[in-house]
């Protein structure tokens, strides 16, 4: 069956630090990855999706940038973080494409970030 | 482009009350549509899916159609319990070359003994 994980599970992190965050799927192949942030316990924000290794696309200018190393490894950073950048990030997967696009995704347990 | 409409609440009902959420959609072609769950500090868990008109979906007790003709696709359970406080999410996948998600802004439900 397939799993994720993400970590850590909770972070705090001075202004101007560095951020990295991970993530990986198992028991699956090319799946689509995705990094949400849910500000004020509520509505949910797609921060980047990837279809790919490399591929890495971008739905709202920020403080933060993704990378995706291996099939199954998707990577939130920044280089500097914000006050703003504090909120409640999770990573999702999904089928990849041509084994079904109208597929249900897949959430981690989160990990809450506390910018100070 | 694709949108989701939901109630926003928040939501207070008493154990074994019922429940409905409201949520309707705007998509192109035809999209699968989905009831996810967040409990507190925990990730999101799929509830519930529906992938063609007048599917219903179902699970722990909750249920929706997929209505087409209304573009909608309602929560509800018939008794609700405190263990079901959560916030619910709306969502469609329209497929295709949109490998994303569309989220609603969810609903906080909190049920009272």
């Amino acid at each position: 069956s397939q799993t994720i994980h993400q970590w850590p599970a909770t972070l705090v992190q001075p202004v101007g630090s560095p951020l990295s965050l991970e993530c990986t799927v198992e028991g699956t192949s090319n799946p689509n990855l995705y990094w949400y942030r849910q500000a004020a316990g509520r509505g949910l924000q797609l921060l980047f999706y990837s279809v790919g290794i490399g591929q890495i696309s971008s739905e709202v200018p920020q403080n933060l940038s993704a990378s995706r190393p291996q099939d199954r490894q998707f990577i939130l950073s920044s280089k500097k973080l914000l006050l703003s950048d504090s909120g409640f990030y999770l990573c999702a997967w999904s089928e990849g494409p041509g084994q079904g696009a109208k597929t249900e995704a897949f959430f981690g347990q989160g990990t809450r970030l506390t910018v100070v | 482009g694709d949108s989701v409409t939901q109630m926003e609440g928040p939501v207070t009902l008493s154990e074994e009350a019922f429940l409905t959420i409201n949520c309707t959609y705007t998509a192109t072609g035809y999209p699968s549509l989905f009831w996810y769950v967040q409990y507190p500090g925990e990730g999101l868990q799929l509830l519930l899916k529906a992938t063609k008109a007048d599917d219903k979906g179902s699970n722990k007790g909750f249920e929706a159609t997929y209505r087409k003709e209304t573009t909608s696709f309602h929560l509800e359970k018939g008794s609700v319990q405190v263990s079901d406080s959560a916030v619910y999410f709306c969502a469609l996948s329209s497929g295709g070359s949109n490998y994303k998600l569309t989220f609603g802004k969810g609903t906080l439900l909190t049920v009272n003994p």
